[in-house]
């Protein structure tokens, strides 16, 4: 089955320390990006990847870092400069970005940093 | 403000009855997206639209983009019980065709009363 995973679905953390959350997608897409959900919202981009070996900052970068080293897989750091790091992270991917593709969405982790 | 304003934020409906959730975005759109969320799990792609008075529909549920292309609405008819979750729409605009980019709005909650 083709799909999106990210692992794992909840992560706890102290204050202070990093923590990386995986994301791994099956579908050969070009094109992958990192959300940040918090109540009330709806979701930011925090980074993205059109091609493997390069990404860019999206709207909230600040206190986080990506890699993209192979296609299929997409880690995003949360560092300890990050203020507010709990929340619900969603990966997403598509085929492309310069056309209307959709995106395809991982389950979701929920950190919770404290 | 919010570039892309979703209203109501939250609807309960009783089951059966029919329901509109808006999407009104500040400027001239590229394409707009429609996704569903459970709570604490990844969005599901439902529809896609790109031009001016475009209208598709799957299932009950129509999604609708008005000629201009700043308003959509999604109605559903007859609703069900899974129905209920979060809906999002998701924006493109002209300026980040290249980039993958989406813009989401906050989010509607639909409760749907047995």
């Amino acid at each position: 089955d083709g799909g999106i995973t990210q692992s794992p679905k909840y992560l706890f953390r102290k204050e202070g320390q990093n923590v990386t959350l995986s994301c791994e997608q099956n579908l050969n897409h070009d094109a992958m990006y990192w959300y940040r959900q918090d109540p009330g919202q709806g979701l930011r981009l925090i980074y993205y990847s059109q091609i493997v070996n390069d990404f860019q900052k999206g709207d909230i970068a600040e206190g986080y870092s990506v890699s993209r080293e192979k296609k299929e897989s997409f880690p995003l750091t949360v560092t300890s400069a990050q203020k507010n790091p709990t929340a619900f992270y969603l990966c997403a991917s598509s085929m492309g970005s310069g056309s209307l593709y959709e995106q395809y969405f991982g389950p979701g982790t929920r950190l919770t940093v404290t | 403000s919010q570039e892309l304003e979703q209203s109501p934020q939250s609807l309960i409906v009783q089951e059966g009855k029919n329901l509109t959730i808006n999407c009104t975005s500040s400027k001239t759109l590229y394409g707009l997206y429609w996704y569903k969320q459970k709570y604490g799990e990844g969005l599901i792609f439902l529809m896609m639209l790109q031009k001016g008075g475009e209208e598709k529909s799957h299932e009950k549920i129509t999604a609708k983009l008005d000629e201009k292309k700043q308003q959509s609405s999604l109605h559903i008819t007859a609703s069900q019980p899974s129905h209920a979750g979060i809906y999002l729409c998701g924006a493109r605009y002209p300026g980040s065709s290249n980039t993958g980019k989406l813009i989401f709005g906050q989010g509607t909650t639909l409760q749907v009363k047995p």
